[in-house]
């Protein structure tokens, strides 16, 4: 069993439909988690970064992390074409380290 | 801000050849990361430097990868002799307050590697 498990998809959406992007995990140490958005032939860019449970947003984006289920989702409001890309989860078990886990990433397409 | 540099973008070797990549991250950042990325799986950290120090290579599969950071700046990642399933994408990435709680990891684009 993989720590972190995505769903790959592809997942197609309308433009400005609503998308729901998820993470489950095994290890109950993770404590901080992040959204990379990757672009085709290009290195992750990071989107979001939160720390144990709760819900943060910025902009169009929205995550949320639930701790007692292992689970993890970012939300993206008024889906734009721009945002078609990999999303990938990733998460680390302490501050002190620098070893993120990823996701194995989620292909997502907006079309117009 | 000039973002993290790597070259070659891609490379085609045979097995059993050796292959060398080269990063240079974001001007002063202390920490610097290689990462492997094969198609369809999320990064995998392969060894972490901490200026030329190295503090996380546990999973760097030593018999045939090494990585170097002198000064402190740049590093190159080396493969001798490369297999098949060292095709994949190899990420540099940097960041600049080591391993703090809010610390950002900035990627460069990457090295495609393909190895027949």
């Amino acid at each position: 069993q993989k720590e972190v498990e995505q769903d790959p998809g592809p997942l197609s959406v309308p433009e400005g439909a609503i998308v729901s992007l998820n993470c489950t995990y095994s290890n109950s140490a993770f404590q901080y988690f992040m959204w990379y958005r990757q672009y085709s032939r290009k290195g992750p860019e990071l989107l979001m970064y939160t720390y144990s449970s709760g819900n943060k947003e910025d902009g169009r984006f929205t995550a949320q992390v639930d701790k007692s289920s292992k689970y993890i989702s970012l939300f993206i409001r008024d889906s734009q074409p721009s945002d078609s890309a990999t999303y990938l989860c990733a998460m680390k078990i302490s501050s002190n380290t620098g070893k993120l886990i990823f996701g194995q990433g989620t292909t997502l397409q907006v079309k117009p | 801000e000039a973002g993290v540099a790597q070259s070659p973008r891609y490379k085609i070797i045979e097995k059993r050849q050796s292959v060398a990549f080269w990063c240079n991250p974001i001007s002063g950042h202390a920490t610097l990361y290689w990462y492997q990325q094969i198609l369809g799986q999320g990064p995998k950290l392969l060894i972490q430097f901490q200026n030329n120090g190295v503090v996380d290579d546990s999973q760097l599969p030593k018999d045939r990868f090494s990585a170097e950071r002198l000064k402190g700046v740049d590093s190159t990642l080396k493969i001798q002799p490369a297999k098949l399933e060292d095709s994949a994408v190899y990420l540099c990435a940097s960041s600049s307050r080591g391993t703090a709680t809010n610390e950002k990891l900035f990627f460069g684009s990457g090295t495609q590697l393909s190895v027949l």
